[in-house]
């Protein structure tokens, strides 16, 4: 296991057009985790799964982002009709739920977007 | 809601020396955990420290230690014998719940050969 993987590492787009990106947790996690970086600032949470589930969703989160975890296994963060507000990293992080909030995060590399 | 504040934007610290960072948080909770996460340029993020509320022991992790003071919310990291490896952006967090860890803005280490 490599770890948490992220595709892609950058993408571009142009206002308005729609992306997606994907996460592939550590495959023993079940819960997965979506965060939102912008330049100088920490990660701000998104939303959280547990296994398919999605359980929680920040108000940062709006109408035009869906993500989803199929089959408790990856996950997808889709935007639509992207903003150039949305430009930022996109990280993604998992955790053993069994293994209790002490045991932190495991992230991956982020993806960084950029509208123009 | 919880909010972790790191007031150091930027600090920098010459090689071999010792280096700390200051964190403090808000909670009405008796029971949580404390992150020290380093995010070097263009890499992920890697947990280096954590620290159990209900623990009076300040964690320690190698040249990494934390001292942690429930009363006054205050948890800083400080880094011994500083290396050029140590250079990153550190962000000190928090979590009840494990479904929501809350950042602070993070505080950019240079390192000075």
């Amino acid at each position: 296991d490599t770890g948490v993987s992220q595709d892609p590492r950058h993408k571009i787009t142009k206002r308005g057009q729609n992306v997606t990106f994907r996460c592939d947790p550590i495959s023993e996690h079940n819960r997965l985790y979506w965060y939102r970086q912008t330049l100088g600032q920490g990660p701000e949470f998104l939303t959280y799964f547990q296994n398919e589930a999605q359980l929680e969703k920040s108000r940062l989160l709006s109408d035009r982002f869906s993500a989803e975890r199929p089959k408790g296994s990856f996950s997808t963060l889709e935007i639509q009709r992207t903003e150039q507000g949305d430009s930022a990293m996109y990280l993604c992080a998992s955790s053993l739920g069994l293994g209790g909030p002490g045991y932190g995060y495991t992230f991956g590399s982020g993806t960084r977007l950029t509208v123009v | 809601a919880q909010t972790v504040t790191q007031s150091q934007p930027e600090m920098s610290v010459q090689e071999a020396e010792t280096v700390t960072l200051s964190c403090t948080y808000d909670t009405s909770e008796s029971d949580y955990y404390l992150f020290w996460y380093k995010q070097p340029p263009s890499r992920q993020m890697i947990l280096v420290i954590r620290q159990e509320a209900y623990k009076q022991q300040n964690a320690t992790e190698n040249r990494f230690s934390v001292n942690f003071q429930k009363a006054a919310k205050s948890f800083s990291l400080k880094i011994s014998d500083s290396q050029l490896g140590d250079a990153a952006m550190y962000f000190c967090a928090y979590n009840k719940w494990s479904n929501d860890m809350r950042f602070g803005a993070g505080t950019r280490l240079t390192v000075k050969p």
